[in-house]
């Protein structure tokens, strides 16, 4: 079946390095994708999104990079902070019945700030 | 803007006991969505609504949930009876029609079946 995944459950790097965390994605039709940050006992929040027109889009602090031709997303955090620790989920979005968009989500990614 | 906001943040509850969780959208938006989260499964859709009527409930597990909205400002998610195996945090999302339709997130309901 069609599925979003992540390649690693946790990344640890050190503050003010750069993160780099990875998502892979089997629907081939996927048109739209969304990065959101869950912290501790919060829910998802929306960090960047990008549509499968685009190859990369910019945020502050942040990237997202898309490769359809081996369905793989990348979110970059530039300077890592104390902050942006938190569990990081890519999620695929596509129009449903009703004409919402149902988001599928990965597995997420534990990243963790180092001192 | 308040945001979603869900009640209650926590809930333990005996195992066959009917378990309510409450959820008011962020206001204007007509997309509501309920999700449970496990560490085994992951971000699950459970069910969403549009303009209060449930479009899509093919995620609910089992016939002991069920979820309502009566009004544009209110959505109830029922599981009875409860079990253990219900234990998971509960997120409620909702989103404005057209364009990309970005889902926000409240806080989430922990709910512990004992």
């Amino acid at each position: 079946g069609e599925s979003v995944g992540l390649h690693l459950p946790t990344l640890s790097v050190q503050e003010g390095d750069n993160s780099i965390i990875n998502c892979a994605y089997s629907n081939s039709a996927s048109d739209y994708f969304i990065w959101y940050k869950q912290e501790s006992g919060k829910g998802p929040q929306f960090i960047i999104d990008i549509r499968s027109n685009m190859d990369k889009r910019q945020g502050q602090r942040v990237t997202v990079l898309l490769n359809k031709t081996v369905k793989h997303l990348s979110l970059q955090i530039a300077a890592t902070q104390p902050g942006d620790s938190a569990v990081y989920f890519c999620a695929e979005s596509r129009l449903s019945s009703g004409s919402a968009r149902q988001l599928t989500f990965g597995s997420g990614t534990q990243l963790t700030v180092l001192p | 803007d308040a945001g979603v906001i869900q009640s209650p943040r926590h809930e333990v509850t005996e195992m066959g006991q009917e378990v309510t969780l409450r959820c008011k959208p962020i206001s204007g938006h007509d997309y509501l969505f309920w999700y449970r989260q496990t560490m085994m499964r992951g971000l699950e859709l459970l069910i969403y609504f549009n303009n209060n009527v449930p479009i899509d409930d093919s995620g609910m597990p089992e016939d002991r949930f069920s979820a309502k909205m009566p009004n544009a400002s209110f959505s109830t998610l029922k599981i009875q009876p409860s079990e253990p195996r219900d234990s998971a945090v509960y997120f409620c999302a909702s989103s404005l029609a057209g364009g990309k339709n970005i889902q926000y997130f409240g806080a989430g309901t922990r709910l512990s079946v004992l």
